[in-house]
């Protein structure tokens, strides 16, 4: 079975504080994922990855930035922590082939922004 | 981007009763997956559609994809506790996946 672990499963920062959200996969998928899951919104991609040192803007990646150095890992980073970016944070990774693949998920990180 | 329109946002049913959501888009999709969240828990992929007028069924649960791939649905027969959750469809759009913002079904005993 697929395994994606996010780091924390619950986290609590302050405004202005710079925050990171780590994602490891164990399947050597080629493409990974983060998105924000808040009420009433559904699932929003933030930022995408195909490949190592590879990263694409999702639909609102204002105020995050990620890192591929490794296949098997995907940093989702909040440069300034504000309230806004309270949410739940979902990691998602899957292979590369030719059409859509289906997505595998951690468990997500709840991030509280105090 | 735009999200792939999903309704109702939220059904109640009876246990026992049927359950259906759709999901509407305005451009032809090349494919459409759909994923279930149980509450407390992360979306676990359900099925892909690829074909035009697609039916595909796992157990009390039916799949459909549109003759003109615009719109989809899934179909529960007979619902029971256990299918409590959100329910997303998801499509594949410039290279992203689009996910539609979820049916929320509540089942009452």
């Amino acid at each position: 079975d697929v395994k994606v672990t996010q780091s924390s499963r619950y986290l609590v920062k302050r405004t202005g504080e710079k925050v990171f959200l780590e994602c490891v996969q164990d399947m050597d998928h080629e493409n990974m994922f983060w998105y924000r899951q808040d009420p009433g919104l559904g699932l929003r991609l933030i930022y995408f990855s195909y490949d190592v040192k590879m990263k694409e803007k999702g639909d609102i990646p204002e105020g995050y930035s990620v890192s591929r150095e490794k296949k098997e890992r995907f940093s989702l980073i909040l440069e300034s922590a504000s309230t806004n970016q309270t949410s739940m944070y979902l990691c998602a990774s899957s292979f590369w082939a030719e059409g859509n693949q289906p997505q595998h998920f951690g468990d997500g990180t709840r991030l509280s922004i105090l | 981007g735009q999200q792939v329109m999903q309704i109702p946002q939220y059904q109640h049913v009876q246990e026992g009763e049927d359950f259906t959501t759709y999901c509407n888009s305005s451009t032809t999709l090349s494919n459409i997956q759909w994923y279930k969240q149980r509450p407390g828990g992360h979306p676990v992929f359900l099925i892909q559609l690829v074909k035009s007028g697609e039916v595909k069924k796992q157990k009390r649960l039916t799949f459909q994809f549109g003759e003109a791939k615009k719109n989809s649905s899934l179909h529960i027969t007979a619902t029971q506790t256990t299918d409590v959750g959100t329910y997303f469809c998801a499509e594949e759009r410039d290279d992203k996946i689009i996910f539609g913002k979820g049916t929320r079904l509540h089942i009452l005993p």
